[in-house]
């Protein structure tokens, strides 16, 4: 139940379009959804963060679309650039509880030019 | 402003020796503090975490043991490295007050053990 289930593993885009990665949980305590971004050799950065009382935040080109009901929430990354290859993890923390996040394993994000 | 060091970058130890890998955080007081281990290519495993000094917890069993000697110290050790410990270990930090669920890791140490 302590698990962030991510997918896809990795994904290959084309310079412009839209990358989906998908994340879905089970504990419904689970109350702080952050996405992180880690380019080789470099540790995590925070990319953007939300709270369930909305379904969706939007900073620049980076949409988290979050679905309380079925457990799921999403980053979307509009008009993909080959800077944004890298590494993207999903966490989830119940902020009432332990204080872990728990990630999800991971999608690499290559972006073609 | 916060900021998370760690070192050393990078690190190639043989089979068998100590461990010692430090991560200081500056700019805030009594944060919570976290080691992960990350292997080539996966996701990130929770090894220790503290919510204050000499307060350690361990996620997983192994030979790897931490100390926080000092509010803002976080210290990964071992006695005898085995090949399996090889991996990038990132140290982080959270606010323990009201901004407590974000956290900020550090630059990363490299460990390759031959």
């Amino acid at each position: 139940q302590q698990q962030v289930k991510q997918s896809p593993q990795s994904l290959i885009v084309q310079k412009g379009g839209i990358s989906i990665i998908n994340c879905a949980y089970e504990n419904t305590a689970f109350d702080y959804f952050p996405w992180y971004q880690q380019f080789p050799g470099k540790g995590p950065a925070l990319l953007i963060a939300i709270r369930p009382d909305v379904s969706e935040k939007k900073e620049g080109r980076f949409t988290i679309s979050f679905n309380k009901s079925a457990k799921q929430f999403s980053l979307h990354i509009m008009d993909s650039q080959p800077g944004d290859s890298a590494t993207y993890f999903c966490a989830a923390k119940n902020e009432g509880g332990s204080e872990k996040l728990v990630f999800g394993k991971g999608t690499k994000l290559t972006v073609n030019p | 402003s916060q900021t998370i060091h760690q070192w050393p970058a990078t690190l190639v130890q043989p089979v068998g020796s100590p461990l010692s890998l430090e991560c200081t955080v500056e700019g805030t007081s009594n944060p919570n503090l976290y080691w992960y281990r990350q292997a080539a290519g996966r996701g990130l495993q929770l090894l220790f975490y503290s919510v204050g000094i000499g307060q350690i917890s361990s996620e997983v069993p192994q030979n790897l043991s931490a100390s926080r000697p000092q509010d803002r110290q976080f210290i990964l050790s071992s006695k005898k490295l085995l090949l399996s410990d090889s991996g990038f270990y990132l140290c982080a930090w959270s606010d323990s007050g009201g901004a407590k669920d974000t956290q900020y890791f550090g630059p990363g140490t490299r460990l390759t053990v031959l």
